[in-house]
């Protein structure tokens, strides 16, 4: 299975822009991108995903590498809510097993 | 629309006894999940079910049994929980895989076990 590397941790400041990293040097070609937050003493939750182009939703941007060995979870403006553990997965198409790693733990600061 | 909903949200147990999670979802998705969740660690597949009356092992299936007897219900049973089974568990679902390139878990709030 492919792997992910991620930072164990980043800190931000409230309203400025977050970038997360991901390092997926051996990602194969139908493997997407997924990305879910833990907030604290919750379940997992969806953010984004993307196969090759960049992709934006109402909660982030994922900017993919070209070559996609890497890619960046982009939060706009950081806010107090948007403290949690980002998980960066590689996922095949129809694959039912989500390898979640250790993630980053992003801490916001007032 | 309560989404995902895990009974009971805490237990304890003491080593040997057996019990039952339950994991419930009104959203009509064919698949489900059951995850495990160790301190300072991702999660860890467990079981899971493509459809009712299907069940099929992940990462860490051993300790663990499940039934899908419904759609909308899957059952993780621990026949004789042992200390290392001290966890929080989590359940999600999903639609089904076919024809879609991805398919977003829903996850449930998590039910907290310790194993004494």
């Amino acid at each position: 299975d492919a792997k992910t590397t991620q930072p164990n941790s980043m800190e931000s400041n409230e309203e400025e822009p977050v970038h997360l990293p991901c390092n997926h040097s051996t990602i194969s070609g139908t493997d997407y991108i997924h990305w879910y937050r833990q907030l604290p003493s919750q379940g997992p939750e969806y953010v984004i995903h993307g196969l090759t182009s960049n992709v934006n939703n109402r909660m982030a941007s994922l900017a993919i590498a070209e070559d996609r060995k890497s890619s960046t979870l982009i939060l706009h403006r950081a806010t107090l809510r948007d403290a949690a553990v980002y998980y960066c997965i590689l996922r095949d198409v129809g694959n039912n097993d989500m390898r979640f790693g250790a993630g980053t733990r992003l801490t916001v600061k007032p | 629309n309560a989404g995902v909903t895990q009974t009971p949200k805490f237990r304890v147990l003491k080593t040997g006894q057996s019990m039952t999670l339950l994991c419930a979802q009104d959203m009509n998705h064919e698949y489900m999940y059951w995850y495990r969740q160790d301190p300072g660690m991702g999660l860890r597949l467990i079981h899971y079910s493509v459809g009712e009356g299907t069940t099929a092992k992940g990462e860490v299936p051993d300790g663990y049994n499940v039934s899908r007897l419904k759609k909308q219900n899957f059952l993780l049973g621990l026949e004789s929980a042992a200390p290392s089974q001290t966890s929080v568990y989590f359940c999600a679902s999903s639609y089904s895989t076919s024809g879609a390139p991805y398919n977003e878990q829903f996850f449930g709030p998590g039910t907290r076990l310790t194993v004494l």
